[in-house]
């Protein structure tokens, strides 16, 4: 069945700093992808999202680029901020009639001033 | 954007009871919502989808009779987790998605910690 692998938190980094979260999927065919992210005592949110083979997703300083060959979607940005602290949940859904999401585990990020 | 609601966000209650956790659409009507359970450290696992007027279609492994969903409205959905055990204790999470929407446009309640003693 369809899994997502994202690397094992907590990651601590200082401001300025910059953030990679590696995430890897296992799929039939050509899932859609997508980067969530949940902050302290709210609910999950879009952050970025691709559909095809090479399409890169962006948001908020937020990068994410699709690549097939390697079956990965990692999250970078340059320089993090405090701001950016939360849960980070990769994700993939392949369509359908109700297009059902599968999570990563999270990763904890804290960036530290 | 969208608002999710949930209610309660955390319930302690004593085994062998019933605890209903309710799921609600703020700003827009939702034909479609999902249940998602998550265990610590771990992912969020899809329990079942619930779309107004019908039957939740529940994923493989869940028990349909100890989780009861309802979405009697296009606003509101209630998960009862009946006769509550302890290893039902979990973070409990709903999306709604809005008419028309796809994956992407599944909006994600703040969750529900539920302790079973």
């Amino acid at each position: 069945g369809d899994s997502v692998t994202q690397m094992e938190g907590p990651v601590t980094l200082s401001e300025e700093a910059f953030l990679t979260i590696n995430c890897t999927y296992t799929a039939t065919g050509y899932p859609s992808l997508f980067w969530y992210v949940q902050y302290p005592g709210e609910g999950l949110q879009l952050l970025l999202k691709a559909t095809e083979a090479d399409d890169k997703g962006s948001n908020k300083g937020f990068e994410a680029t699709y690549r097939k060959e390697t079956t990965s979607f990692h999250l970078e940005k340059g320089s993090v901020q405090v701001s950016d602290s939360a849960v980070y949940f990769c994700a993939l859904t392949r369509g359908g009639s109700n297009y059902k999401l599968t999570f990563g585990k999270g990763t904890l990020l804290t960036v530290n001033p | 954007g969208a608002v999710v609601s949930q209610h309660p966000s955390r319930v302690i209650c004593k085994s062998g009871t019933s605890v209903k956790i309710e799921c609600r659409s703020l700003d827009f009507q939702a034909t479609t919502m999902f249940w998602y359970r998550q265990f610590p450290k771990q992912s969020l696992m899809l329990m079942a989808t619930s779309n107004e007027g019908s039957k939740a279609t529940y994923e493989q492994g869940v028990e349909k009779d100890k989780f009861l969903i309802n979405h009697a409205s296009l606003t509101l959905s209630t998960l009862t987790v009946t006769s509550a055990h302890p290893e039902d204790s979990s973070f409990y999470i709903c999306s709604a998605e809005p008419p028309g929407g796809a994956g992407d446009t599944q909006y994600f309640g703040p969750g529900t910690r539920l302790t079973v003693l």
